[in-house]
């Protein structure tokens, strides 16, 4: 089955720095990539997601990127602000009503 | 996206005893999952739930232990059967259209 590593597991940045986290997969199947976003006490909120045809996505200061060579897909967060702190999974899945497998988390902390 | 209603939001139960949850879309999907996710970890897939057949459980979760029923194609519920301390956790659901997954609010179980 699928496998979703992802670093770091905590990650500390500056208000208005940037942050990247970073996953790799396993799956040559799989074809969707989300990010989720969950606030403490909060269920998982998806903030961006990527397809295998394409090789980056933005959303104002959210930006993700695959390749898919590597198997590799990112997250960017640019010019953090405190609400950006929270715990952020990335996942992937096949596609079509498919599973969806989580990394490990990264907890994010933007210091004001 | 579709809004799944989760409940109850949280609990605490005696050992031995069952706990079933319940879950509501708003819309009719054709997929849900039901996961575990301890505080602080990620998100661990217990079953897949199909409308009318049985589920599809994960490694290391029976159906005599997570009973799931799934009778039609907007409401599905989760037992937690013959309880322990040890299945003190979050449990959330999850509906799934053309990818993206979304999540109830989650039921906090505490077993004493």
């Amino acid at each position: 089955g699928e496998n979703v590593e992802q670093h770091p597991s905590t990650l500390s940045v500056q208000e208005g720095d940037s942050a990247v986290i970073k996953c790799t997969y396993s799956d040559s199947a799989s074809n969707y990539f989300p990010w989720y976003k969950q606030e403490l006490g909060k269920r998982p909120q998806l903030i961006i997601d990527i397809r295998s045809n394409v090789g980056e996505k933005k959303d104002q200061r959210i930006a993700v990127t695959l390749n898919k060579t590597a198997k590799h897909f990112s997250l960017h967060i640019t010019e953090t602000q405190p609400e950006d702190s929270a715990v952020y999974f990335c996942a992937a899945s096949s596609g079509g009503y498919q599973k969806v497998t989580f990394g490990t988390g990264t907890k994010l902390q933007v210091i004001p | 996206s579709a809004v799944i209603s989760q409940k109850p939001s949280r609990d605490i139960c005696q050992r031995g005893t069952s706990l079933t949850i319940q879950c509501q879309v708003d819309s009719q999907v054709t997929m849900m999952f039901w996961y575990r996710q301890q505080p602080g970890q990620s998100l661990t897939l217990i079953a897949t739930a199909n409308q009318g057949s049985e589920a599809t459980y994960e490694s290391g979760f029976v159906i005599d232990k997570f009973p799931i029923s799934r009778p039609n194609l907007t409401f599905s519920t989760l037992t937690v059967s013959n309880m322990s301390p040890e299945d003190s956790s979050i449990y959330l659901c999850s509906g799934e259209g053309t990818g993206e997954a979304f999540f109830g609010q989650g039921t906090r179980l505490t077993v004493v």
